[in-house]
Order: structure tokens, then sequence, then C-alpha cells
């Protein structure tokens, strides 16, 4: 069974900084999705990836896919409050699998 | 257009009561995933349905839990005799094809069960 691992687990960024978040896969990813939780919330789609060296973009945030597929990498520019929460890489199969989630904390 | 509704968006249950939980996928889409979600843990997935089919149970503990999708209404998560371990978020999703395809599956916001 496909696993992914995301780096850090956990993330303290002072507002208007950058950040990364990494998602390694045990296999090679055919569809890579991001997903954000807010506490207490279901999960809010971000981007899909599906090619090698895929990147997008929409707002402030950059999700890209090596040429491998088997590493995703999500960045923020310019922190915000709003972007706090619970980030999640999750690989396509026939369901969706998810990594073990990466907890963003924006402090003024 | 409705997204995902799930309900009761809190659920408390006795030690040994039965819980169900409802879903009702977005307009169009025929496919509904469960997942659950301990507290500090990721999303683990626990049944693929499509109308009247489950697809993959591979999530789902063999005793005391079961799922259903009927050809009207929403789709169950039915859990029998519930323990304290049942305690979790339990989020569905839905999407108009199976795996996602280039259609990424839409969640929920959770049913989250408590057991006193």
């Amino acid at each position: 069974s496909q696993e992914l691992e995301q780096s850090p687990q956990s993330l303290i960024v002072q507002e208007g900084k950058n950040l990364t978040i990494n998602c390694t896969s045990s296999k090679t990813l055919y569809g890579l999705y991001w997903y954000k939780q807010k506490y207490g919330e279901g999960l809010i789609f971000l981007m899909m990836l599906q090619k090698g060296g895929e990147e997008k973009s929409h707002e402030k945030i950059t999700a890209k896919l090596d040429e491998k597929k088997q590493q995703s990498s999500l960045h923020i520019t310019a922190s915000q409050p709003s972007h706090a929460g619970i980030y999640l890489c999750g690989a396509r199969n026939e369901k969706l699998t998810f990594g073990t989630g990466t907890r963003l904390t924006i402090i003024p | 257009n409705a997204g995902v509704m799930q309900n009761p968006r809190h659920l408390v249950r006795r030690r040994g009561q039965e819980a169900r939980l409802r879903c009702s996928p977005m307009k169009g889409h025929s496919h509904v995933y469960w997942y659950r979600q301990l507290p500090e843990e990721g999303l683990k997935f626990m049944v693929y349905l499509q109308k009247e089919n489950i697809i993959d149970e591979s999530g789902m503990p063999k005793e005391r839990f079961s799922a259903e999708f009927p050809k009207e209404g929403p789709s169950i998560l039915r859990i029998q005799q519930v323990v304290r371990g049942d305690s979790a978020a339990y989020f569905c999703a839905s999407s108009p094809r199976t795996g996602g395809g280039d259609s990424p599956l839409h969640f929920g916001n959770g049913t989250r069960l408590t057991v006193t």
C-alpha cells in the first residue's frame, strides 16, 4: 500500500514569513492532492498535481511535484493568520490515501 | 450548489449503543468515501461505495461497522455497540468518478462521535 510521509509534523511561523511543507511517497504518485483542514471542519481542496515537474499556484500557495513523481512540496509566501490549519497531502488511486498532516500555526 | 452534507455534526452515545452517521453527497456524485480521524491523527480510509455497491471496505473494522449507499437516500455509516475507542471524527467525501480521477474528492464537515 502507498504510504505518505509529511514533514514537518508541525510548524510555527511568524506572520509574513515564507514556509514549505513536504510530502514524500513510498511509490510513484499518479495524482497528488493537497487539502487544508481547519479545526473542527472538513477538508478544503487546494490543488491537484499529476505530471512530473508540474507546478501550480493559487494566491500565495504554490505546489510542486518532482520529476520522479515521488515528492511534492507546498510553499506559502508571506504567510497570514488565515493560512493556519492542518495541511494534508493525498495520493490518488481508487481511493485517496492521506499523509500524516502538518499542523501550521501563524504567530503575529 | 449544496456541498457534501453530513449529519449530525455531533453525536454522543453511551457504550453499547448504536451510532448512525449520514452523508448526502454532492448533486451528481455517485461515489462516496468514509474516513475516520482519531484525535491528533491523520485521516484513515474506511470504505468506498457506489450506489448500492461496496467497492472497497479494506479500512473497515471487521466487526460492528457497516456502511451502505442505497439507491435512494443518503449513505449511512453504522457502528453497533460503540466503545470509547470509536470516539473520533468521521468524514464523508464524494466524487463524480472513481478514484477522484481528475476531479478531487469533496468533503463534508464531519460527524464528531463521542462515546461516554
